[in-house]
């Protein structure tokens, strides 16, 4: 099956910096990524959508000022949590579509630490 | 608009029981319909997935679900739970590009 990779699996930073998350598609050529939020005994939150060469689409509530969404290529998204806060500790994963109607293929997910 | 809801979020079943996961969606159009597993701090894995053709669909670890238009629902089952299956499921309804989760089942599984 299609292999996602997200990197890193976790990362721990300060209060302030700015974190980059990578999410590639290793053997497809994604036609979307999307990047969820997920808090602990919770569903995914989808956070945005993005298509390769255009600009996200953010779901209400999300700030994409902090969030910053870049898809340059067909095998990788990055999502950058800009001056991280410690409410801003979550779960991240992408996903990403090969093709409409067919099933996401997810990433292992981030575990972010503010501290 | 595509919508997904899961019926109970926490499912406690004995081991060697039947495992019974429930979910309905609404749909404008004819849906395809996915179960994911998620283990802790893990991302989604595919159990199964409905694409329009039979309407039982067999999934990973003895898994299977049944499509029913009737009753707008693809409910999750497995014949005997085994302590492995201790895990979050997801019910999940695409169209286009677009996918669409449900709350999530946590499903455990009692020795």
């Amino acid at each position: 099956g299609a292999v996602v990779s997200q990197h890193p699996s976790w990362v721990i930073c300060k209060s302030g910096t700015s974190v980059k998350i990578e999410c590639r598609s290793l053997d497809f050529q994604a036609t979307t990524m999307f990047w969820y939020r997920q808090f602990p005994k919770q569903s995914l939150m989808l956070m945005a959508t993005s298509n390769e060469g255009s600009k996200a689409t953010y779901e209400q509530g999300v700030e994409k000022d902090k969030f910053l969404i870049n898809h340059a290529s067909l095998t990788l998204s990055t999502l950058t949590v800009t001056s991280a806060h410690p409410e801003d500790s979550s779960f991240y994963i992408c996903s990403a579509l090969r093709d409409t109607n067919t099933e996401a293929f997810f990433g292992q997910g981030t575990r972010l630490t503010v501290v | 608009a595509q919508s997904v809801t899961q019926l109970g979020s926490h499912v406690s079943v004995s081991e060697g029981a039947l495992v019974l996961l429930r979910c309905n969606y609404s749909s404008s159009v004819p849906p395809y319909l996915f179960w994911y597993v998620q283990y802790p701090n893990q991302g989604l894995q595919l159990l199964l997935k409905y694409t329009s053709a039979a309407t039982l669909v067999k999934g990973i670890n003895g898994f299977e679900a049944e499509f029913k238009k009737s009753e707008t629902s693809f409910h999750l089952t497995k014949p005997s739970a085994h302590m492995s299956d201790a895990a979050e499921y997801f019910c999940a309804v695409t169209s286009g590009n677009q996918f669409y989760f449900g709350t999530g089942t946590s499903l455990t599984v009692i020795p």
